[in-house]
């Protein structure tokens, strides 16, 4: 089946440092990659995506690489800022599959100045 | 352009009630999902709507729970009668059609005590 692992948090960073959140997956077929980000009292946002391997895809500073040999989307940050304090979900889908997402645990990220 | 609206914000109810959560989806999109985070655990899908048809409830999690969206624009789900394990943050999701990106709302969180 399909399925999302995630690294499990929270994870607490000071200004500046560098960020690593985990992923790994096992699906069926080819599927597309993504991570959303919740923001306190906000809702679920796209974050950044990837659709086949090798893509990466990067927003606000983050960045993912898909990696088919490895089965992992890692998300990454060189430099964390305050306002990235937030919950990290990392999700697939699979074509075909009515686009439903298969969600990872969410991993919580504290940044403190 | 208004986002993905959903209402209650949080609804505390007595086991044995009856709960109705409602979704209105961006203006204009066919695909309604519905997903629910359970505390502790990963966000899990619920169902999908293609304007008013149900495309897929393979995820709800029994016969308490019944989705409707009439007219193919807003969605309800209601749980009767609630019980305990039925406590979460329900989210619910839009998107232009399969290809597109799932826009989320707020959640509404239940609580069943």
């Amino acid at each position: 089946g399909n399925s999302v692992t995630q690294m499990e948090g929270p994870v607490t960073l000071s200004e500046e440092a560098f960020l690593t959140i985990n992923c790994t997956y096992t699906a069926t077929g080819y599927p597309s990659l993504f991570w959303y980000v919740q923001y306190p009292g906000e809702g679920l946002q796209l974050l950044l995506k990837a659709t086949k391997a090798d893509d990466k895809g990067s927003n606000k500073g983050f960045e993912a690489t898909y990696r088919k040999e490895t089965t992992s989307f890692h998300l990454e940050k060189g430099s964390v800022q305050v306002s990235d304090s937030a919950v990290y979900f990392c999700a697939l889908s699979v074509t075909g599959n009515n686009r439903k997402l298969i969600w990872g645990l969410g991993t919580s990220l504290a940044v403190n100045p | 352009e208004a986002g993905v609206t959903q209402f209650p914000s949080h609804s505390v109810i007595e086991k044995g009630q009856t709960v109705t959560l409602r979704c209105d989806p961006i203006s204009g999109h066919d695909n309604l999902y519905w997903y629910r985070r359970v505390m502790g655990k990963e966000i899990k899908f619920l169902l999908h709507f293609v304007k008013e048809s149900k495309q897929d409830e393979s995820g709800m999690p029994n016969n308490r729970f019944l989705a409707e969206r009439t007219g193919g624009t807003y969605s309800t789900l209601k749980v009767q009668p609630a019980e305990l394990e039925d406590s979460g943050v329900y989210f619910c999701a839009s998107s232009l059609d399969l290809s597109y990106e799932q826009y989320f709302g707020p959640g509404t969180r239940l609580t069943v005590t």
